[in-house]
């Protein structure tokens, strides 16, 4: 399909293992986003690629986490240890990014549910 | 610092009566502005967008309404339907840069 895909849609791992999460954005989109929305909560920024640029990564909780972008395409969010805390719904965006104010629409993928056991 | 703020975490609204969510900014370099929908088990999905040279931009029941100088928008949905019942996220950008999103408003419309 044209839209940003996530895989898998649901991931029920045991507190303390790592888990890897997959996001392809749509074909020619320079930026790409990763976000989480906990139970009863807003949309919580974690990182942030634009083109060749180095990702903003202010949002990441803790040094578990980490997320890179191969290629300028696919991107991997990593959880190292995880927590139950973790467990949270984790949806990745892609834009065409930087160069005009109406590259800013972002699509939205459906999310991977992450529960941690 | 919250550069985008959607203070009311909900509203309820009777159907066919008009549903005006608020959004307020802090940056005012922000040149672009939307809204989102999101449903439940659903990735947000994009609504409406209006560019700081804009104050009103419209499509169909929704329209968006920017006040530069207050940095403030709204969205206005008229006549409010109980399928419009969701969480709506205003988001903000710099020249197609990083897109902040506000909290969210959750919007329920009764029958």
């Amino acid at each position: 399909g044209a839209g940003v895909s996530q895989s898998p849609s649901n991931k029920v791992t045991e507190k303390g293992k790592d888990v890897e999460l997959r996001c392809d954005p749509i074909s020619g989109h320079t930026a790409l986003y990763w976000y989480r929305q906990s139970l009863g909560q807003g949309l919580e920024f974690l990182i942030y690629f634009q083109g060749n640029s180095a990702p903003d990564k202010s949002g990441l909780p803790s040094d578990r986490f980490s997320a890179e972008r191969t290629g300028g395409s696919v991107s991997t969010l990593t959880i190292q240890r995880t927590q139950q805390e973790d467990s949270a719904v984790y949806l990745c965006a892609s834009s065409l990014g930087l160069g005009s104010s109406g590259n800013a629409e972002a699509f939205f993928g459906q999310g991977t549910r992450l529960t941690v056991v | 610092d919250q550069q985008v703020k959607q203070n009311s975490p909900s509203l309820s609204v009777q159907e066919g009566r008009i549903s005006i969510l608020n959004c307020d900014y802090t940056n005012s370099m922000f040149d672009y502005f939307l809204w989102y929908k999101k449903y439940p088990a659903e990735g947000p999905t994009f609504l409406i967008s209006i560019s700081s040279i804009k104050d009103k931009n419209e499509d169909g029941r929704f329209t968006v309404f920017l006040n530069k100088s207050a940095k403030h928008l709204s969205l206005h949905i008229v006549p409010s339907q109980p399928g419009d019942s969701a969480v709506y996220f205003c988001a903000a950008s710099e020249y197609g840069n990083k897109l902040v999103f506000g909290a969210g408003t959750i919007l329920r419309v009764k029958s």
